[in-house]
């Protein structure tokens, strides 16, 4: 089965503090998306990668950056979080451009406060 | 971008009723999948369905891809199908609806 990791279930950070949110996947999969949901809003594509040190904004990028250096690993980056970034974040994956399925990790809470 | 339009937005089944949840989309895709949210906020897997009928125990899925539009039917429902349904769609990316949240009551 396919795995997907996120570093941590729940984080509570600081206002202005530098925040990484880690994703890892075993299975080789080319394509990586970091999401976050909020209530109301649903789920929101903010960075997606579709190889080694490529990315590409998706929908809300702003106050975000993200880190691609090895296929298995990729980084969400709050460069000064915000407590307007207090939300649920959910990292996929999957295999490549030909096969899309995605499959998701089991989500971070951040708090920032 | 592609629009993703689920309904019914809230959905309240009594134990042993059978449901469908419709997923529409405004461009063709690639592929369409079916997701569950557990209580801890996990998406679950439920069916990878660009086009067809697949099914998996109670749930099945139908895609007809020409009309843009998906169905998700649940047969005799259990308290344990309770959550929150997503739709996705990848087209360039993988985009969902808003969801369709279940509440089965025993």
């Amino acid at each position: 089965d396919v795995k997907v990791t996120q570093s941590s279930r729940y984080l509570v950070k600081r206002t202005g503090e530098k925040v990484f949110l880690e994703c890892v996947q075993d299975m080789d999969h080319e394509n990586m998306f970091w999401y976050r949901q909020d209530p109301g809003l649903g789920l929101r594509l903010i960075y997606f990668s579709y190889d080694v040190k490529m990315k590409e904004k998706g929908d809300i990028p702003e106050g975000y950056s993200v880190s691609r250096e090895k296929k298995e690993r990729f980084s969400l980056i709050l460069e000064s979080a915000s407590t307007n970034q207090t939300s649920m974040y959910l990292c996929a994956s999957s295999l490549d451009q030909g096969n899309t399925e995605a499959f998701f990790g089991q989500g971070t809470r951040l708090t920032v406060v | 971008g592609i629009q993703v339009e689920q309904s019914p937005p809230d959905l309240i089944l009594q134990e042993g009723a059978n449901s469908t949840l419709r997923c529409n989309f405004s461009d063709s895709v690639n592929n369409l999948q079916w997701f569950h949210q557990n209580p801890w906020g996990q998406l679950i897997n439920l069916f990878y369905i660009p086009s067809g009928t697949k099914q998996n125990g109670r749930l099945s899925a139908t895609t007809v891809a020409t009309e843009r539009y998906s169905l998700l039917y649940i047969s005799s429902s259990q308290t344990t199908d309770s959550g929150v349904y997503f739709c996705a769609v990848t087209h360039y990316k993988l985009s969902f609806g808003a969801g369709t949240t279940v509440t089965v009551r025993a």
